[in-house]
Order: structure tokens, then C-alpha cells, then sequence
């Protein structure tokens, strides 16, 4: 089984649509990620949520919103798609902080035409 | 920002070399991971070090860790085809920080 599932794996679409990429866990976790990495394979933390709360909220456009349904969900709305989005979007979890190691999805890769 | 830079960007070694890459950092941390990712996929916790630990070992993996030079270094023994992938090196600044900084990575290549 998955540990740390990403839908869909890859998104093609064009300048101004809106779309959203769903992350689910199975590992039991209290805190959910979403991370974009860039072309040259920085990886930057967008948002994080503990137990279905807001914890870290970096400087992103507004046009990004997440969504944590539950502990095991958090997916990704994306609104007005712009050519710079396009990228690999990772969710991963985490168990509290005391042992901060992080899980990964398979990343979903976003093409903005 | 990022808080660890990777050194080298890239590394070409034959199988059954050593690979060696650096990390370093810009401000305090509480600890310090390595990941791996392999092409097309998502990143792979590899090993942990504590700021009060200054090396450990996992299977053919070695870290150290200097946090007076603010630097930490991945060797990899006796290289496998597979252990071709990016590794990263990422660090947490404070106790009970759920965040994550990483650095750009090194891209490492084992030549059969």
C-alpha cells in the first residue's frame, strides 16, 4: 500500500484554468505538506497543516488554497493557472516534531500551457 | 530561502567508488536529514543526525555533522548502479519546528 498517495501524477493544462491535486495518507499522521519543486530541484514548503489546522502558510499567491477534509487528507486548489506554476508539487506527512522525518508522494508534475 | 546548500551540484562516479557530498547551512538547527530522490519520484528520508551527534552510520551510509563550520557530509560506500538519484540534505531550526529547509541537492550518477 502507498503510504503517501498524490492524484493525478500528471496535469496538463492551460493559462487560466483552475485545478486541484489531492494527497491522502495512510500513515496514521497528525501533519500533512504541500511542497513545490522548480525545475532546478529546489524544493520550497508552501503550507503545512497539523490536525486539520493552518501551521505554516509561506509566501504564496492567494491563487493557491489548500484544504485538509481530515488528518489523512489535504489537497491543493489551484486558481487562474499562470506558465510559472508549472512544476512538481509534493505532498508528504509527518508524524509530530520530535522526529521530524517527512514521507513523500510521487509528486504530481503540472504543465501550464 | 533555502537553508542548505549542496556540494557538488553534480557527481559522476564509477560503481564500487565512494561518493562524498557536503552540506551546509546558515543558521542554528536542531537536526539535520538526508534524502534521496530518484528520478521522476519523490524524496526518501535516508538518515537523521542530532545537533549533539557528530556522526552515524546506516548500511553504506555515513554522516557527520560540524556545527561549528555549519556543515554535514553524506558518503556513500561502495556506489551501486542505484544509488543513482539527487540527495539533499535538509534541516529543522528549532525544537518542535515541523518546518523543513532544503537544499538544491546533488545529483549523483553511478556508472556501471
Amino acid at each position: 500500500d502507498t503510504a503517501v498517495s498524490q492524484t493525478p501524477k500528471y496535469l496538463v493544462t492551460q493559462m487560466g484554468n483552475d485545478k486541484s491535486i489531492k494527497c491522502e495518507q495512510n500513515l496514521g499522521h497528525d501533519t500533512m505538506y504541500w511542497y513545490k519543486q522548480d525545475s532546478k530541484k529546489f524544493l520550497k514548503i508552501m503550507f503545512s497543516y497539523n490536525n486539520k489546522e493552518l501551521i505554516i502558510n509561506e509566501t504564496v499567491p492567494n491563487r493557491f488554497s489548500p484544504k485538509s477534509p481530515d488528518k489523512a487528507h489535504l489537497n491543493l486548489h489551484i486558481n487562474s493557472l499562470e506558465l510559472g506554476d508549472s512544476a512538481v508539487y509534493f505532498c508528504a506527512s509527518s508524524q509530530g516534531t520530535v522526529i521530524p522525518i517527512q514521507y513523500f508522494g510521487a509528486g504530481t508534475r503540472l504543465s501550464v500551457l | 530561502s533555502q537553508q542548505g546548500e549542496e556540494d557538488p551540484q553534480a557527481l559522476s562516479i564509477q560503481e564500487g567508488e565512494n561518493a562524498t557530498m557536503n552540506c551546509s547551512y546558515k543558521t542554528s538547527i536542531n537536526n539535520l536529514q538526508w534524502y534521496r530522490q530518484n528520478s521522476g519520484r519523490g524524496l526518501v528520508h535516508l538518515i537523521l543526525i542530532r545537533s549533539n551527534e557528530r556522526e552515524k552510520h546506516s548500511g553504506r551510509l555515513r554522516v557527520t555533522l560540524d556545527t561549528s563550520k555549519k556543515s554535514s557530509s553524506l558518503l556513500i560506500t561502495a556506489s551501486r548502479a542505484a544509488d543513482t538519484a539527487s540527495y539533499f540534505c535538509a534541516t529543522d531550526a528549532k525544537v518542535n519546528d515541523y518546518k523543513l529547509s532544503f537544499g538544491a541537492g546533488t545529483t549523483v550518477t553511478v556508472r556501471a
